[in-house]
C-alpha cells in the first residue's frame, strides 16, 4: 500500500508559540490531503481538506486563522498551529487520497503537547 | 449529514472467544464507503477494510470477518478466536465516495481488551 509520513511524530511547545506539522505522501502524488484531530480517548474529527495549489476547506468550528494549512506540492501538506495553547494539545493525523482508486492513506500521527 | 454509531464503548473477552463489534451508520448518499480501522496504543491507524456501498458481500480475512447489511445500515466486525494482540481501539468510519473519499466520519470507537 501507499505510504504517508508525518513529521515530527511528537512535539512539545510552549504556550504562545507556533508549531508546524508536515504530511508527505512518499510514493504517490496527492492533490487532496486531509487533517484530523483526536483528543485523548476520543474519536477522530476532520479538521480540513487540503487542496494542492488552492486554499484549504475547513470544517465548521475549526479556526482557519489558527490552523494554517499549506499544500504547496503534490506530496506535501503542512499544518501550522499558530499561537498554540494547552487546549490545542492533541493527536493530529493527516491522510492523503490516492486519486486513481479513491483510497485514503493515513499518516502515523503527530502528538502535540502545549505546556 | 453522516453519522456513525458504535454503541459498544468497551468490550472485554478472554482469549479464544469470538467477539463482534457493532457499527450502525446514517447517510443520505447513495454511494459511499465504509471502513474499519484498528488503533493500537501507539496511535497509528491500521486499515482493516473498505467496503463500497454497492457491494454487500460479506468478507472474511483470516480471523476477521465483516457483515454489511444495507437494509439495517450496519457494518459489523467479528474477530474469531480472539488473541491478546487484538487488544486495541477499533473505529468504524463512513465517507462519501470518489473525490470526497477522504472526508471520513468516524464512530466513537470500541475499546477491545482481550485477556489471556
Amino acid at each position: 500500500g501507499a505510504v504517508v509520513s508525518q513529521h515530527p511524530s511528537w512535539v512539545i511547545c510552549k504556550s504562545g508559540t507556533s508549531v508546524k506539522i508536515e504530511c508527505r505522501s512518499l510514493d504517490f502524488q496527492a492533490t487532496t490531503m486531509f487533517w484530523y484531530r483526536q483528543f485523548p480517548k476520543q474519536s477522530l474529527m476532520l479538521m480540513a481538506t487540503s487542496n494542492e495549489g488552492s486554499k484549504a476547506t475547513y470544517e465548521q468550528g475549526v479556526e482557519k486563522d489558527k490552523f494554517l494549512i499549506n499544500h504547496a506540492s503534490l506530496t506535501l501538506s503542512t499544518l501550522t498551529v499558530t499561537s498554540a495553547h494547552p487546549e490545542d494539545s492533541s493527536f493530529y493525523i493527516c491522510s492523503a487520497l490516492l486519486a486513481s482508486s479513491y483510497e485514503q492513506y493515513f499518516g502515523p500521527g503527530t502528538r502535540l503537547t502545549v505546556t | 449529514a453522516q453519522k456513525v454509531t458504535q454503541a459498544q464503548t468497551e468490550i472485554s473477552v478472554v482469549e479464544k472467544e469470538d467477539v463482534t463489534l457493532d457499527c450502525v451508520y446514517e447517510t443520505r448518499d447513495t454511494t459511499y464507503y465504509l471502513f474499519w480501522y484498528k488503533q493500537p496504543p501507539s496511535g497509528e491507524l491500521v486499515f482493516l477494510i473498505r467496503r463500497n456501498s454497492f457491494d454487500e458481500q460479506n468478507e472474511i480475512s483470516g480471523r476477521y470477518s465483516w457483515n454489511f447489511q444495507k437494509s439495517t445500515s450496519s457494518f459489523n466486525f467479528t474477530i474469531t478466536a480472539s488473541q491478546v494482540v487484538d487488544s486495541a481501539v477499533y473505529f468504524c468510519a463512513l465517507s462519501e465516495a470518489y473525490t470526497n473519499a477522504g472526508k471520513s466520519t468516524f464512530g466513537d470507537g470500541t475499546t477491545l481488551t482481550v485477556k489471556p
